[in-house]
């Protein structure tokens, strides 16, 4: 069954700084989609990236920028200095391109704080 | 915004009660799920919903149901609710139930179950 992983639980920087947000996954199948949105307090989460298991390009949006590594099972984001709205819970997910694995399986998330 | 509605948004229920969530898809998506996000924790499939039908099923028990009408909005049905559903119900579309489509989640419905 696949499963991912985000261990960093709660983070907090100061504003302008940079931030890691980590996740592992695993699966056994050679293809897969990896995402990462993020949750405001309102509750929506909103779709930030999606990643096929074949297309290891790291991409850069903005501030924002992802790294995919499958030697070592992970698709990290990093947001660059940092701001006071990019306070958020953010979530990893992963899904498999059949059955009811099509659906997203999520990490338990990391609560970013950025302070003023 | 997604264009993902859900109503309520908040509502406060009994145990032993039911309860019907509902939502409207982003325009043009045939395809909808149902996500149950408890506090502190990552969203949890229960079901999806295309053209109608239902095209998959997470670990939930059979009094959480569905519908999905001719516009592809669709509602969550849960029976006979305990405590442990208290939790953001979140309702997802997407364009169709390939894998690998970008979904789209509302702004989910707070169910509190006392």
């Amino acid at each position: 069954a696949q499963k991912v992983t985000q261990a960093q639980t709660e983070i907090s920087v100061v504003e302008k700084e940079d931030v890691t947000l980590d996740c592992v996954y695993e699966t056994r199948d050679t293809t897969y989609y990896l995402f990462w949105y993020k949750q405001p307090p309102s509750g929506e989460l909103v779709f930030l990236i999606r990643r096929n298991s074949f297309d290891e390009q790291n991409e850069i949006s903005g501030r924002y920028s992802w790294n995919f590594q499958k030697s070592t099972s992970s698709f990290n984001f990093t947001i660059t200095a940092s701001q006071v709205v990019d306070s958020a819970v953010y979530f990893c997910a992963l899904s498999l391109p059949y059955g009811s694995a099509r659906q997203l399986t999520f990490g338990s998330g990391t609560q970013l704080t950025v302070l003023p | 915004e997604t264009g993902v509605t859900q109503s309520p948004t908040h509502l406060i229920k009994t145990r032993g009660q039911q309860v019907t969530l509902r939502c409207s898809s982003q325009s043009g998506h045939n395809t909808v799920s149902w996500y149950q996000q408890a506090l502190g924790q990552g969203p949890q499939f229960i079901f999806q919903y295309y053209r109608e039908e239902e095209n998959g099923r997470g670990n939930f028990p059979p009094r959480f149901s569905g519908l999905q009408f001719p516009n592809y909005s669709s509602e969550l049905n849960v029976n006979a609710l305990e405590l442990d559903d208290s939790a953001l119900y979140l309702c997802a579309s997407s364009l169709d139930s390939g894998p690998g489509n970008t979904i789209y989640f509302g702004e989910g419905s707070w169910l509190t179950v006392v």
